[in-house]
């Protein structure tokens, strides 16, 4: 079974830092391509960052870029994002999702809340 | 970036309804578009990808078609179950934008 499982979520004020981690299992984690995405409160989903396989290629979403950084490790089968000088925009859940080419995102987890206030 | 303006924002229906959820995107996508159903407190969940084809055991009452820059998802017969809110997604770039959601309400 296809699982994934988000952590690190919570409580931080603005200006700080959280490391958000999706753990794998039941795939071949490293012949997939990962993407993190967000939901703030009430709102729609947004994109948030884009890794390939062996971590050639990353891409961010223009509102998160030069704060986030998304990594991952497939040894461990897992996907991370570090996320630095956080804004109360940044407040949302957070899903990571695994993209299977033209099938575009078939695995979410169940995401993680990050709040951002003071 | 592309643009997915989605339409109507909010629908109201009964069981047994036939609707059509609308979705354009700024600039053609060709097929790269996708449909997803999100219930409260969950993650979205793939309906359909690349505009009609349907996800593994997904009922066969949903359906997408559509090209280019116009996409329309379908709900043949509505089920209790479908009362959700609905998003088209592109994947033509990596910048996958989401339209706005279509709220999905019991008549």
């Amino acid at each position: 079974e296809v699982k994934l499982v988000e952590s690190g979520g919570g409580l931080v004020q603005p200006g700080g830092s959280l490391r958000l981690s999706c753990a794998a299992s039941g795939f071949s984690f490293s012949g997939y391509e990962m993407n993190w995405f967000r939901q703030a409160p009430g709102q729609g989903l947004d994109w948030v960052a884009y890794i390939s396989y062996g971590s050639t290629n990353i891409y961010y979403a223009d509102s998160v870029k030069g704060r986030f950084t998304i990594s991952r490790d497939n040894a461990k089968n897992s996907l991370y994002l570090q996320m630095n000088s956080l804004r109360a925009e940044d407040t949302a859940v957070y899903y990571c999702a695994r993209k299977s080419g033209s099938r575009s995102f078939d695995y979410w987890g169940q995401g993680t809340l990050v709040t951002v206030s003071s | 970036d592309i643009q997915m303006t989605q339409s109507p924002s909010t629908l109201s229906a009964s069981v047994g309804d036939r609707v059509t959820i609308t979705c354009r995107a700024s600039q053609s996508i060709n097929s790269w578009l996708a449909w997803y159903q999100q219930k409260p407190g969950k993650a979205p969940k793939l309906l359909i990808y690349e505009a009609s084809s349907l996800e593994t055991e997904v009922p066969s009452r949903f359906s997408g078609s559509g090209s280019g820059t116009e996409f329309t998802l379908t709900i043949s017969s509505l089920q209790p179950d479908d009362f959700a809110t609905y998003y088209c997604q592109q994947y033509n770039t990596y910048l996958y934008t989401f339209g706005q959601g279509t709220k999905l309400e019991i008549k």
